[in-house]
């Protein structure tokens, strides 16, 4: 398995609170990725990083921020969590982009009540 | 915007026979990939399939690509009950900066 970490893996958090999600890389990659993974949407990405300091947006970044200050780590803020954010959270890692072929974490599973 | 659209959502078959998933997509490709994902894991990467192939084999794993159609289709033969997954097809999107993934097809094989 490539060498990637989510955690926490499970959260539950209450309306209104910040959380950060946490991605943890030990295969170099330049390319990381944040998706959300909802039923009846598929996959669906948050933001993504192609380099250190390097992020962009994806189709569903409302509410959401990122941060790389390092190769290895690629964390997801959630400002002000709300109901709507209750989802699977996946990290992904690809050496160049859409050229070669992305790993993915575990997943976090994050409820907001 | 969703780039691959899986067909069909959900497919049940019994073990032993062959599967078939198509991906169709919107825009010019460089490479499209698919995925599995078992239930409550992350997702695993199947087969890329660059857009100068027209077929490309992975075991029981079959993947072809029509540019023409802007589709492709992956076969799986010979079903095993640990084929039960979703599976999906990812496509890079106009920037090429990022993958972007369908919606995926349920699989179930039944014993």
């Amino acid at each position: 398995d490539a060498g990637i970490t989510q955690s926490p893996r499970h959260k539950v958090t209450e309306t209104g609170t910040p959380v950060t999600l946490r991605c943890h890389q030990t295969e170099n990659h330049r390319y990381m990725y944040w998706y959300r993974q909802d039923p009846g949407h598929g996959l669906r990405l948050i933001h993504y990083s192609y380099g250190v300091k390097d992020t962009d947006k994806g189709e569903v970044s409302d509410g959401y921020s990122v941060s790389r200050s390092k190769t290895e780590d690629f964390l997801l803020t959630l400002e002000s969590a709300t109901s709507s954010q209750t989802s699977v959270y996946f990290c992904a890692i690809s050496e160049s982009s859409v050229y070669t072929e992305a790993f993915f974490g575990q997943g976090t599973r994050l409820t907001v009540v | 915007s969703q780039q691959g659209e899986e067909d069909p959502q959900a497919l049940s078959i019994q073990e032993g026979e062959n599967a078939t998933m198509n991906c169709s997509y919107k825009t010019s490709i460089n490479n499209l990939q698919w995925y599995r994902q078992n239930s409550g894991r992350g997702l695993v990467h199947l087969i890329l399939i660059r857009s100068n192939e027209r077929e490309k084999h992975s075991g029981r794993l079959r993947v072809t690509l029509d540019t023409s159609k802007k589709s492709s289709s992956l076969l799986i033969t010979a079903s095993r009950a640990a084929d039960t997954a979703s599976y999906f097809c990812a496509t890079p999107d106009q920037g090429a900066q990022k993958l972007v993934f369908g919606q995926g097809t349920r699989l179930t094989i039944n014993p």
